[in-house]
């Protein structure tokens, strides 16, 4: 069963405008959650990572945020740029255990 | 830095075929992943090896499917014999550590490019 969901399979936004990609989980031991980027014929590439003490942490345009009551995180990129456009997998750890990784959000950013 | 080498990149094969796919993790990583992507389920964990020791294989999908590591810079993905419902992409990934709230705050995986799997 898919521990680890992210339901839109892809997402279109205007350059300049704000991205928002989503994750849901199902396991509230999980305690790290990361985000990876893929471009076509490369492999995932770390992107942001949260800890499950934290609820935001940013890095440059990049805003990852934590909701562990909802089980619910989402990646913030202002402003979005075409170089932004790549598959964004969502990922969760669990201590003594593995990487579980959502299906992907194929995101296009329109110039 | 070189980073997570896969290969092939590419192999096309029939059915019944034995399938070796090969990666060499970052040196001095202790844990190599071994991922499958598909539409369906995204990128699936098929085993992953600690110290060279495989910790969990509860992800390879049937006994036609056996990973070795046998030193700390060399891993195989062995697919015996291959099925079109094994044509994927395989990704290798290694790391140094896993995550540990509070003391680091990457602990990420690197991947590999990947190997395209099609069986005929």
């Amino acid at each position: 069963d898919q521990q680890v969901k992210q339901n839109s399979p892809s997402l279109s936004v205007q350059e300049g405008r704000i991205s928002i990609l989503n994750c849901d989980y199902t396991n509230s031991m999980f305690d790290y959650f990361l985000w990876y980027k893929k471009y076509p014929a490369e492999g995932p590439t770390f992107l942001i990572s949260i800890s499950s003490i934290k609820d935001k942490n940013e890095d440059g345009r990049f805003t990852v945020f934590l909701n562990k009551s909802a089980k619910h995180l989402s990646l913030h990129i202002v402003p979005s740029q075409p170089g932004d456009s790549a598959v964004y997998f969502c990922a969760a750890w669990r201590d003594g255990n593995q990487f579980y990784f959502g299906t992907g959000t194929s995101l296009t950013v329109i110039p | 830095d070189a980073g997570v080498i896969q290969s092939p990149r590419h192999e096309v094969t029939e059915m019944g075929q034995e399938v070796t796919l090969r990666c060499k993790p970052i040196s001095g990583h202790d844990y190599l992943f071994w991922y499958r992507q598909t539409m369906m389920r995204g990128l699936e964990l098929l085993i992953y090896f600690n110290n060279n020791v495989p910790i969990d294989d509860s992800g390879m999908p049937e006994d036609r499917f056996s990973a070795k590591m046998p030193n700390a810079s060399f891993s195989t993905l062995k697919i015996q014999p291959s099925e079109p419902r094994d044509s994927a992409v395989y990704f290798c990934a290694s790391s140094s550590t896993v995550p540990i709230p509070g003391f680091f705050d990457t602990g990420e995986l690197f991947f590999g490019e990947g190997s395209r799997l099609t069986v005929l």
